[in-house]
């Protein structure tokens, strides 16, 4: 079955760029899906960052669209973020997610990975 | 765009009922029939249990269920077992192609 697997740095340097990438196994990411990332601070609640299609459309959260790119490399099957300017607030688990047939869920998520912004 | 609003933790005994509400606005959950909840277990991605306010995945319990009202949605969990013990988050297709969560609410379960 499909499964989501994100990886990257556990540790940026604040002002950095964070980036991460999810990798898409067991199905394509061509599909007709929208692809997620959600973000948890420690001991918060779930963040939505953004979406990204197969085409290339995106959509982001109007308060992070400044400093959020996510985009789609279909010959490896994932996609990715990269969320620029960072502080210490966006220390969070990322997660990446397919999102259902419908509008507005997920119905996959991946572990989710801890990304610590400190110098 | 501001985070639902989910009481901060519920609690039940063994077999009863809890019911956990989620309220926004009419941008949001008011505006359309896109309310999904997840459960989410410590240290887990959070888990899929109802999509479009009622509608359950493939395989999760009927013991599930969820509703809307207004600006508010719920979620209920009958016949309490302990696993059920987690944080549960609401989620809102909230226009313009944005989604905007609630804050969480723990559930304990006595």
């Amino acid at each position: 079955q499909v499964q989501l697997q994100e990886s990257g740095p556990g540790l940026v340097k604040p002002s950095g760029t964070l980036s991460l990438t999810c990798a898409v196994s067991g199905g394509s990411i061509s599909s007709s899906n929208w692809w997620s990332w959600v973000r948890q601070p420690p001991g918060k609640g779930l963040e939505w960052i953004g979406e990204i299609y197969h085409s290339g459309s995106t959509n982001y959260n109007p308060s992070l669209k400044s400093r959020v790119t996510i985009s789609v490399d279909k010959s490896k099957n994932q996609f990715s973020l990269k969320l620029s300017s960072v502080t210490a607030a966006d220390t969070a688990v990322y997660y990446c997610a397919r999102e259902g047939k419908g509008l507005g869920y997920f119905d996959l998520w991946g572990r989710g990975t801890l990304v610590t912004v400190s110098s | 765009q501001s985070a639902l609003t989910q009481p901060a933790s519920v609690s039940g005994s063994p077999g009863q009922s809890i019911t956990i509400s989620c309220t926004g606005t009419s941008s949001d959950v008011g505006g359309y029939n896109y309310v999904s909840w997840y459960q989410q277990h410590p240290g887990k991605a959070p888990k899929l249990m109802i999509y479009d306010v009622s509608k359950r995945p493939s395989g999760v319990s009927n013991r599930f269920s969820g509703s809307k009202s207004g600006n508010t949605a719920s979620l209920t969990i009958s016949g309490l077992q302990a696993e059920d013990e987690a944080d549960y988050y609401c989620c809102s297709y909230a226009g313009s192609s944005t989604r905007v969560f609630g804050g969480g609410t723990k559930l304990t379960v006595l």
